[in-house]
Parts: C-alpha cells; structure tokens; sequence
C-alpha cells in the first residue's frame, strides 16, 4: 500500500538538543496529522494541521502544513527523554466522497541521549 | 473518559483459522476505521466505518470484512489466515469520518 516519504528514518540526538523530521506525498492532501507510538502501543495524536501553510504548536512540538499540500514537518525543541519513540505522519483528504482513510509515513524512530 | 478500547490484546493463530477483533470506540464517536501495522512500518488502512455503513475499504483481499453494530462498536474478521497477516491491527475513532481519528492499543496478531 502506499506510504508517504518520511525523513529521517532515524535519529540519535542529544537530550536538550532540537529535533526535525519531514514528511513529503506525491498526492495532495488537505489534511496533515502527527502521531507518536511507543512499544506495546497504538499512535497518540500530537498535531493535526487543516489549512496549507498553517503552523501549530503544541508544547515543545511545532508542525507547519506545506504550501503546496504536499508536505508536512515536525520540530521538537529541548527534547527530553520521554520523547523518545516512533513519529509518523499522516495524510487525509476530507472532501466529501472521499474514504477520509489516513495514509502514513514509515516512521522516524527517535532516540534521546542523556 | 476511556479511550478507544480494542479486544483482544494479543491472539495467536494457525494458518487457515479464522480470527474474529473487537473495537470500542470513545464515547460519542461515530466512526471507526481498522488499520493493519506491520512490523517497521507505518499503519495501512483496511476499512472505515461512518453510522453502520462502510465509507472506505483499502487494498486487502476480501478474507477482510468488517461491520459497525448499532453502539458504533466494530469487528473486524479475517478468514483464511496466512502467515503475512500476522500484525498489529488498530482501531481509530472520530468523531465523524473527517474528524482526527484516535488510536487503541491495537491487537497483536501472530500466526504459527
């Protein structure tokens, strides 16, 4: 099935150290969303973003919305040890008639260094 | 408020069985949809559910089905199972179908 092109795979970071990771379709969508899954767990919602250029924030965790619709990325500052786990991005479209299914990205494990 | 409540936590199977997931959504959600994650990668969707009705099927052979009972409660069932079905299958609910959907802890699926 398909997936988006997220990047990186993984990464190994600093505690306190800032995060980026992107996330690009070759499909529009008109919604993105960020979850995060750790081991033995289902994906928890951190930002959904409804509008092309929009910019959210949510804590220490900022996502934008593409211009192009394209694309999506997620910045975490001062990360913490508990931000360590797998980051996905999703896709949606949500006009009507369509399956409104998210479509994921592969997944960028991170790992938090004391 | 409880979350999205799925049954059973782990399950495991033989080829050719059939298997038979449950899926409580968060109170108030009317739709429900049905992912497959296996290991390494991100989730892919099966089915969505929108008040009883299938809004949504993705590429998996028709050994998948599923249904939405009145209560916006879902099965999910697979025939015939295979050894490439072993996964981790998730449910999600929304409010409505275009709503963020929220994930359950999923059920573990191993086929011997």
């Amino acid at each position: 099935g398909q997936q988006l092109n997220q990047s990186p795979q993984s990464m190994f970071i600093q505690e306190g150290e800032d995060v980026s990771m992107n996330c690009t379709s070759s499909s529009i969508f008109n919604t993105w969303l960020w979850y995060k899954q750790d081991p033995g767990e289902g994906p928890v919602l951190l930002i959904a973003l409804y509008k092309a250029g929009e910019l959210t924030s949510n804590g220490r965790l900022t996502a934008q919305f593409g211009i192009t619709r394209k694309d999506s990325f997620l910045n975490i500052s001062a990360s913490i040890p508990s931000d360590v786990g797998i980051y996905f991005c999703a896709g949606q479209l949500t006009s009507s008639g369509s399956a409104r299914q998210l479509t994921f990205g592969s997944g960028t494990q991170l790992t938090v260094l004391p | 408020d409880a979350g999205v409540t799925q049954s059973p936590t782990h399950l495991i199977k033989t080829r050719g069985q059939h298997v038979t997931l449950r899926c409580s959504p968060i109170s108030g959600h009317k739709s429900v949809s049905w992912y497959q994650q296996v290991l390494g990668q991100g989730p892919q969707f099966i089915f969505q559910y929108y008040e009883k009705e299938e809004r949504g099927r993705g590429n998996f052979p028709d050994r998948f089905s599923a249904r939405q009972f009145p209560n916006y409660s879902s099965e999910l069932n697979v025939n015939a199972l295979l050894l490439g079905d072993s996964a981790l299958y998730l449910c999600a609910s929304s409010l409505f179908s275009n709503q963020p959907q929220h994930f359950g802890d999923g059920t573990r699926l191993s086929i011997l």
